[in-house]
């Protein structure tokens, strides 16, 4: 049982978009701590996409965007394509845990 | 270019020691956290436990705390996890990441660690 909740998977269709939620609590993300997203790709090491909630590293296309609100954080995918087909992952701190990182469980998306 | 290098894949039987390592380049080694993710066949990503190498301040999980050693060689700019005493549960690929306010911005390719009799 992960301490951020993403749902298993998510789908859409070439050119569509989609949100994949992470849903944290008072001690995480509610806390004001920053929520990074990672993408893994099939048998490759994640890599950075968002950090401090809404950032975009050099590199990442803007069709990658990420938001806050309350106690969750949302990544959000548009014009969607078949190299997106990955696992997202949502990171955060938790204040209570030892103020040691947390992971979402992650989300599986398919690009039908 | 900044880069953090994992040593190789380990093969152990249950019960071995193990220590691998994570050797940051292209950076100031001693001015970021080197945090230790788990990834275990087929599941998702556990952060175990992040250190400082300046002055080695460690933060562990509570899921993994007693479970590991993470330590650092500011020397050599190398971090390492280590397990005193392997399980067959430790079977899976481990990645060390620079952690900074900017989330996890550089990742290692990860080591691959089997424990099997």
């Amino acid at each position: 049982q992960s301490v951020l909740t993403q749902p298993p998977s998510v789908s859409g269709a070439p050119g569509q978009g989609v949100t994949i939620s992470c849903t944290g609590s008072s001690s995480n993300i509610g806390a004001g701590n920053d929520v990074h997203w990672y993408q893994q790709l099939p048998g490759t090491a994640p890599k950075l996409l968002i950090y401090g909630n809404t950032n975009r590293p050099s590199g990442v296309p803007d069709r990658f965007s990420g938001s806050r609100s309350g106690t969750s954080a949302y990544l959000a995918i548009t014009g969607l394509q078949a190299e997106d087909e990955a696992d997202y992952y949502c990171q955060s701190f938790d204040r209570y845990l030892s103020r040691s990182g947390v992971f979402g469980g992650g989300t599986k998306l398919t690009v039908l | 270019e900044v880069q953090l290098a994992q040593s190789g894949a380990e093969v152990k039987k249950p019960g071995e020691s193990l220590k691998i390592s994570c050797k940051g380049s292209g950076y100031s080694f001693i001015t970021y956290w080197i945090a230790w993710v788990r990834q275990m066949p087929g599941k998702g990503l556990e952060w175990m436990g992040m250190i400082w190498p300046g002055d080695s301040d460690t933060r562990y999980s509570p899921s993994f705390q007693g479970q590991v050693t993470i330590s650092a060689d500011k020397s050599i700019s190398t971090a390492y996890l280590q397990w005193s005493s392997l399980k067959a549960s430790d079977t899976a690929m481990y990645y060390c990441a620079r952690q900074g306010s900017h989330g996890m911005e550089v990742w290692g390719q990860g080591t691959t660690v089997s424990v099997s009799s």
